[in-house]
């Protein structure tokens, strides 16, 4: 079993809706980074926290440490932000180890 | 100005073949990574430097070795290329240790799509 575990692992939206991408894991953690990795393969870190809530423009991430679980919110949903989203773990006591879920690819269509 | 590079973007070689990728960043960061991205899209660390020393070493066959000749520069040597090695390889980088977590964000290369035939 991954230490870090994403649900759903595919997910089509229409343009609009509002889209929850979840994260839970099994380690103690000190952050917790949600990534995405577009078609054309890139990656870009969208949110790095360790407790609380980040906002970003139409997107929110959420963790509950006690309940080792994260959820990635979109809102309004566009085709562009189809990719793929990625959770990740910051081991505590593993300096820059980072473990990955599998990813959850999403689609969002007209 | 690009804060993460690497090269080439695409490496084709034939089994057996020894190369080289390389990577570098202009972000001032004093740690580098290395990861592995299978074709199921799993990204698993290989490797992390901080200020040239080796910190991770994730149970990487001995035919890779990393080298980092400076902070900002950390490539990737590949001995004997085998069908399984390929992958897309993702440098990264972060600054480490000031005790602010925004300090711990990782930057990521575009990626080298290593196919080995």
């Amino acid at each position: 079993k991954n230490e870090v575990e994403q649900s759903p692992q595919n997910l089509t939206a229409q343009e609009g809706e509002f889209i929850t991408i979840n994260c839970s894991y099994s380690v103690g953690i000190s952050a917790l980074h949600w990534l995405q990795q577009h078609p054309g393969g890139g990656i870009v870190s969208l949110f790095m926290l360790s407790s609380g809530k980040k906002k970003h423009g139409r997107l929110i991430a959420t963790i509950n440490i006690q309940e080792k679980h994260s959820s990635l919110h979109i809102t309004a949903s566009h085709p562009r932000d189809s990719a793929v989203y990625i959770c990740a773990v910051r081991n505590t006591g593993t300096a820059s180890k980072l473990t990955f879920g599998t990813g959850t690819r999403l689609q969002v269509t007209l | 100005d690009t804060a993460v590079s690497q090269t080439p973007k695409y490496l084709v070689t034939q089994m057996g073949n020894d190369k080289s990728i390389k990577c570098e960043q202009n972000l001032g960061h004093d740690t580098m990574y290395w990861y592995k991205q299978d074709s199921k899209k799993f990204l698993k660390i290989m490797f992390s430097y901080n200020n040239k020393e080796l910190i991770i070493n994730e149970t990487v066959p001995n035919r890779f070795s990393p080298k980092s000749p400076d902070k900002a520069h950390l490539n990737l040597h590949i001995n004997s290329l085998e069908l399984g090695d390929s992958a897309v390889y993702f440098c990264a980088s972060s600054q480490e240790g000031f005790g602010d977590l925004r300090a711990y964000e990782q930057y990521f290369g575009p990626g080298t799509r290593l196919t080995v035939t």
